[in-house]
């Protein structure tokens, strides 16, 4: 069982709000991810990080923002919502190149924003 | 560009094997194919990856041609909770490559 955990499952805000998706593991992996996945739709990469202090933007341009000041917490900001940003947040982990061999990725269960 | 070419979705008879095909043409010498699933919303699911001999695992099998251009998931006997989305991928994990998801295989197991 993959030990990722994405806070909350579910969550409906008003435009304009902020708010902070949460994402932590347990298996002490270097690499972490944040991909958007709209419904029936492919994932995308929307940012990264290598370790403590590194953060890089993916594939797919994001207004969110993330932070990385522990090694098992990644969680991702979004100053004001609109509802363009309604879609499913998958966070995700990796041991990484540096301390293993990097070979697999494990995903939470997700966030299922929605903002009206 | 895409790295890999999968069927948008395939049909299987529940108790049966499934086949999913993946095309990667252009795959380099350090590269692993990857196979993840996805049930529903859920976050994906690692299955199995290999370079170029072929892998079995509890859960599936991965074939890989002998060029490593194209390679095959096997579910050896298909039931209702394999349906899925199915997504191949090539990466050196080494390196700390980034997993990229293409559209993959809506597979579906009829009963």
């Amino acid at each position: 069982e993959a030990d990722i955990y994405q806070t909350p499952r579910y969550l409906v805000i008003g435009t304009g709000k902020k708010i902070t998706l949460e994402c932590s593991q347990t298996m002490g992996h270097d690499k972490m991810y944040w991909y958007q996945q709209d419904p029936g739709m492919e994932l995308h990469l929307i940012h990264y990080s290598y370790g403590v202090n590194s953060t890089e933007k993916g594939d797919l341009s994001s207004e969110s923002t993330v932070s990385r000041i522990r090694t098992e917490h990644f969680p991702l900001t979004l100053e004001s919502a609109r509802p363009s940003h309604t879609s499913q947040y998958l966070c995700a982990s990796s041991e990484g190149p540096i301390r293993g061999q990097d070979t697999e990725a494990f995903f939470g269960q997700g966030t299922r924003l929605t903002v009206v | 560009d895409a790295k890999t070419t999968q069927p948008p979705s395939m049909d299987c008879a529940e108790g049966r094997a499934a086949n999913l095909p993946c095309n990667h043409s252009t795959i380099s010498g350090n590269e692993y194919v990857y196979w993840y699933r996805q049930i529903h919303s859920q976050g994906p699911q690692y299955i199995i990856h290999g370079l170029k001999n072929n892998e079995t695992n509890e859960m599936a099998s991965l074939i890989i041609t002998e060029d490593r251009k194209s390679s095959t998931l096997i579910l050896p006997h298909a039931t209702l909770r394999d349906t899925a989305v199915y997504y191949c991928i090539v990466r050196v994990p080494f390196y700390g490559q980034n997993f990229v998801f293409g559209p993959g295989t809506r597979l579906s197991v009829l009963p």
